[in-house]
């Protein structure tokens, strides 16, 4: 399996425009989370999908922030309209149940710089 | 708030020795706690779990503990080596629930000397 697929690696936008970040979760697996990295906040959580229905989403910095996942293997993340406090990298990651212990597996990530 | 924390200055060790990570939590009490490897410019990669009826977890090298009265795990890697220069995350459930919601730590920066 080829892991978690996410694109692009890297978006630079001006402030204003919309972003859509794409994730394909790993085959088989039940549970989908989007996560946001900064140095100052570190890794946190935005919202998270079991069997393609969003279970939490309390996450979301804003009404900017929204996420969809139309099929088991595939989901967006989607700012609009973007600023420069968005910028980060944005991981998606997968697991195979919902259950606290079942370990998550990240994608590499999109960078994010939103001038 | 519910929060984790760990050490927010690197720690630089000679090579060959046992690196020691601490990871506090406040605020509640988590049934599992996970430790996950950062490399840069990558996803974080999920180590070990150890849950909170159990107070030590091995895999090859890496030993995990878990102190529920102290509040605290700590991660320790024997027989350090420069390939095991990364930031290391402690993750625990959000709630009680048993659902997959984790607060991560900032991470602990390890650097090992050859």
């Amino acid at each position: 399996d080829a892991g978690v697929i996410q694109s692009p690696r890297h978006e630079v936008t001006e402030m204003g425009q919309e972003v859509t970040l794409r994730c394909k979760p790993i085959s088989g697996h039940n549970s989908l989370f989007w996560y946001r990295q900064t140095m100052m906040r570190g890794l946190e959580l935005l919202i998270y999908f079991n069997n393609n229905v969003p279970i939490d989403d309390s996450g979301m910095p804003e009404d900017r922030f929204s996420a969809k996942m139309p099929n088991a293997s595939f989901s967006t993340l989607k700012i609009q309209p973007s600023e420069p406090r968005d910028s980060a990298v944005y991981f998606c990651a997968s697991s195979l149940g919902g259950r606290g212990e079942d370990e998550q597996f990240f994608g590499p990530g999109t960078r994010l710089t939103v001038l | 708030s519910q929060k984790i924390e760990q050490n927010s200055e690197a720690l630089n060790i000679q090579e060959g020795k046992t690196a020691t990570l601490t990871c506090n939590y406040t605020n509640y009490s988590p049934a599992y706690l996970q430790w996950y490897r950062q490399d840069p410019g990558r996803g974080p990669v999920f180590l070990l779990l150890i849950r909170e009826n159990e107070k030590e977890k091995r895999k090859e090298r890496l030993k995990v503990t878990f102190d529920t009265t102290l509040k605290q795990s700590l991660f320790h890697i024997t027989a350090s080596q420069p390939a095991d220069s990364a930031t290391y995350l402690c993750a625990a459930l959000r709630s009680s629930s048993n659902t997959g919601k984790l607060i991560f730590g900032q991470g602990t920066t390890l650097q090992v000397k050859p």
